[in-house]
């Protein structure tokens, strides 16, 4: 099956710095990533859609300028926290799919960003 | 198709009792569903997926029905096993794949 990487698992940041999250399709070129994050006994919640060499398209509600996504390659897909802040504390998911049109999305094993 | 940040509904099942986890979409442009089991702090898992031009597929111990009319979707699990306790997703897309949105999620307990 194909696998997704993620790092870091877990990050902990002080307020007010920057943290960077990567997502990697080890064997297969992964035409669209998607960062979800996750709170505690709740459902993914979509952030972004990121197609490689393209901008990101946000979901309602989320910060582009907070959360800085960059899909530079076929097989790497970063998310930046910036500037977190305590409420940025969560668990941050990537998913990547071979093409885009009905496809399985393989999931990262998530990273669990904690901001002090 | 968005997903909803409410807290997730449980479900208790002995062990040996067949489970059913039920998931509702709203997006009619929705064709192609997935269910996901996902593990305390792990990503989810793929189970087994859907198209929208069947209304039935089985897996090993697993069953997704589909019911287009009223925009429904259930994960059905034979013989539950206790480790099979773990939250479940259903999640939709239509044939752009743009978005993967995820329903709000089962916590299934599987009682020994």
């Amino acid at each position: 099956g194909a696998v997704v990487s993620q790092h870091p698992s877990w990050v902990i940041c002080k307020s007010g710095t920057s943290v960077k999250i990567e997502c990697r399709s080890l064997d297969f070129q992964a035409t669209t990533m998607f960062w979800y994050r996750q709170f505690p006994k709740q459902s993914l919640m979509l952030m972004a859609t990121s197609n490689e060499g393209s901008k990101a398209t946000y979901e309602q509600g989320v910060e582009k300028d907070k959360f800085l996504i960059n899909h530079a390659s076929l097989t790497l897909s970063t998310l930046t926290v910036t500037s977190a802040h305590p409420e940025d504390s969560s668990f941050y998911i990537c998913s990547a799919i071979r093409d885009r049109r009905n496809t399985e999305a393989f999931f990262g094993q998530g990273t669990r960003l904690t901001v002090v | 198709g968005e997903s909803v940040g409410l807290h997730l509904p449980t479900l208790s099942v002995q062990e040996g009792d067949n489970s059913i986890i039920n998931c509702a979409y709203s997006n009619s442009a929705s064709d192609y569903f997935i269910w996901y089991k996902q593990e305390s702090g792990k990503g989810p898992q793929f189970i087994i997926d859907i198209r929208s031009n069947m209304d039935k597929r089985q897996g090993q111990r697993v069953t997704v029905l589909l019911n287009k009319t009223v925009k429904h979707l259930s994960l059905q699990i034979a013989a539950t096993q206790p480790g099979d306790s773990a939250v479940y997703f259903c999640a939709e897309t239509d044939n752009t794949g743009n978005q993967f949105y995820f329903g709000t999620g089962t916590s299934l307990t599987v009682i020994p």
